[in-house]
Formats: structure tokens, C-alpha cells, sequence
């Protein structure tokens, strides 16, 4: 059975704190993609990478950076983080092989920065 | 600019009756498009796709049809049960575009019992 897991939940931070959000994979996918939901605007990509110490920008990477230093492990970093980063923050991982790919996601974590 | 729209914020149906979601997309590049199903506290789950070589793909009480000339696709659940009570996101991307999947906003579908 496929598993995306998300290092927590739920997480309250101060602004102007270094957030770490964790997501890993045990399907030995190629790709992993960090999303924010917000209500009205459905999931917006974040970062993505598609291999091991790759990366790249999606569609609101400001404010945000990424690591990819495994292949099963892509982590998300709010260097500085502001009130307007409270979310929820979905990671997805998948593979490339046979065409197109479905994602997999993992549970969550909704951020809230007071 | 939204490549991928779902006007419908909310539908809400009774059980046993038909649930018709729609999709709507701007980027005539897209060639492959998803539905995914998402609980609340839960990510969301693939629920069913169709490559753009199709009109039509059918999975159980799950239908999606896709009509390329008017940019627009639906999913069909006949019938509604009110275990199908969730948020669905439309999804589309294009081979070669990157590894991108664009989403749409999503509509909460509410089964009445």
C-alpha cells in the first residue's frame, strides 16, 4: 500500500520563525511536489522536485524553499514565516514511469502563524 | 489566470440521485485530466482520469467525460451515496509540460440521506 507521511498534523508558529515541514515516500517515486490549499483557490504547487537534490519552482514559491537530499524525503522550509503562510500544506509524490502520473498524497499539515 | 476552473463551489444532492461536477480548462496543451476525492484531515485521493484521446471513461459509479472543442470535462457519480460526501478537485496535464498538474479550486459535494 502506497504511503506519503507528513511530519505532523497540525503546527502553530510565531511569525518570523524557520518553519521545517517533512514528507516521505516509501514508493521509490521519482517526483515529489509540495502544494498549499487554501479555500476558494484549490491546491497551488509550491516547489516540486524530480530527482534527488533537484528542485524546481512552481507556481508560488515565494517565501519558501525546498531540500531534496534522499530520494524518499522532500522537505519544505518557510525561512521567515508570515501570517499569510497559515494553510494547508499537502505533499505529493510520483512516478514518471509508463507516461502520465497520478499523485499520491499525504495527510497534511495545517499551519497556522500567529 | 486559472488554467483549470470549477465554477461550483458547493452541489449538494440527494442520495441515489446523479452528481454532475464540472471542469472547465483554458490550456488547449493539457492532454491528460484527473479527478481527485478529498475527507476532510485526509489528502486528497485519485478517483479516476481520462487521456484526451478519449470522450469517455467509466470506473465503477464514476464516469468522466471530456469534450475537447468546449475545453470542458464532468464527472458523473450515479448513484450519489452519502459516503461520497467530499471535496473533488479537477486536475489536467500536459505530457511534457514538466511534471506540472494544474488544480482547479474544487466542489464540496454534499449527499443527503
Amino acid at each position: 500500500d502506497v504511503k506519503v507521511t507528513q511530519s505532523s498534523r497540525y503546527l502553530v508558529k510565531r511569525t518570523g520563525e524557520k518553519v521545517f515541514l517533512e514528507c516521505v515516500q516509501d514508493m521509490d517515486h521519482e517526483n515529489m511536489f509540495w502544494y498549499r490549499q487554501d479555500p476558494g483557490l484549490g491546491l497551488r504547487l509550491i516547489y516540486f522536485s524530480y530527482d534527488v537534490k533537484m528542485k524546481e519552482k512552481g507556481d508560488i514559491p515565494e517565501g519558501y524553499s525546498v531540500s531534496r537530499e534522499k530520494k524518499e524525503r522532500f522537505s519544505l522550509i518557510l525561512e521567515s514565516a508570515s501570517t499569510n503562510q497559515t494553510s494547508m500544506y499537502l505533499c505529493a509524490s510520483s512516478s514518471t514511469s509508463g507516461g502520465q502520473e497520478t499523485q499520491y498524497f499525504g495527510p497534511g499539515t495545517r499551519l497556522l502563524v500567529l | 489566470d486559472q488554467q483549470v476552473k470549477q465554477n461550483s463551489p458547493s452541489l449538494s444532492v440527494q442520495e441515489g440521485r446523479i452528481s454532475i461536477l464540472n471542469c472547465d480548462y483554458t490550456n488547449s496543451m493539457f492532454d491528460y485530466f484527473l479527478w481527485y476525492k478529498k475527507y476532510p484531515a485526509e489528502g486528497p485521493t485519485f478517483l479516476i482520469s481520462i487521456s484526451s484521446i478519449k470522450d469517455k471513461n467509466e470506473d465503477g459509479r464514476f464516469t468522466v467525460f471530456l469534450n475537447k472543442s468546449a475545453k470542458h470535462l464532468s464527472l458523473h457519480i450515479v448513484p450519489s451515496q452519502p459516503g461520497d460526501s467530499a471535496v473533488y478537485f479537477c486536475a489536467a496535464s500536459a505530457l511534457g509540460g514538466g511534471f506540472k498538474t494544474i488544480f482547479g479550486a474544487g466542489t464540496r459535494l454534499f449527499v443527503k440521506a
